[in-house]
């Protein structure tokens, strides 16, 4: 069985440093990793996504991640975090063999921005 | 494009009734997910319909159930509600069953249950 962990229900961080949300996996198949982002009272919106290939993942909102298979993680990092950026963050982890890409979630890490 | 929607936004019901929840996929995509989001539990799997049959259901009971139409819209039904069952349902449509494509998510249906 698949599971995700999220280092941090919380993190708060000052307006210009650097952003770092943690997440490991366990998976028995090579995963699809994802991370998304939730902003209050609305839905999810995919942020990047790893499945194959370049292990270094850029996505929107200058958001990056790295894929550490011998680490098994996939943390979100951003260099200068703004405002904007104070969401709920939640990696999760796919296995199309298993469900037909159902989403394991992790806990969600809340980031807070301070001016 | 319009997005993946889900109504009602809120719905409130009481312990023992029935619920029911709408979802409508993006122009072409086939698949449905519903997830619920309750406080302090994370986000749940909790079924997955592509071209019109449940492929598969996450831990849930048997009163949470759903159907997915002939134009791939969804509907989820919740009966005997219980209190614990109070929380953010989300919707995503994907374009097929690939995990190479991002899951599209609706903006959710609160419900309450009193």
């Amino acid at each position: 069985a698949q599971s995700v962990t999220q280092l941090g229900s919380h993190v708060s961080v000052s307006e210009g440093a650097l952003v770092l949300l943690r997440c490991n996996y366990s998976s028995s198949v090579p995963p699809y990793l994802f991370w998304y982002v939730q902003y209050p009272n609305q839905g999810l919106q995919l942020l990047l996504k790893y499945t194959t290939g370049a292990t270094l993942v850029k996505g929107i909102n200058g958001f990056e991640a790295e894929f550490k298979k011998s680490e098994t993680s996939f943390h979100l990092t951003k260099p200068s975090a703004h405002m904007s950026d104070a969401a709920e963050y939640f990696c999760a982890v796919s296995d199309l063999k298993a469900a037909g890409n159902k989403l394991t979630f992790g806990g969600g890490t809340r980031v807070l921005v301070k001016p | 494009e319009a997005g993946v929607t889900q109504s009602p936004t809120h719905l409130i019901k009481t312990r023992g009734q029935q619920a029911t929840l709408r979802c409508s996929p993006i122009s072409g995509h086939t698949s449905v997910y519903w997830y619920q989001q309750a406080l302090g539990l994370g986000l749940q799997f909790l079924l997955w319909y592509d071209e019109g049959e449940e492929r598969n259901r996450g831990n849930f009971p048997p009163r949470f159930s759903g159907r997915q139409f002939p134009n791939y819209s969804s509907e989820l039904n919740v009966n005997a509600l219980e209190l614990e069952d109070s929380a953010l349902y989300l919707c995503a449509s994907i374009l097929g069953p690939s995990s190479y494509n991002e899951q599209f998510f609706g903006p959710g249906t609160r419900l309450t249950v009193l």
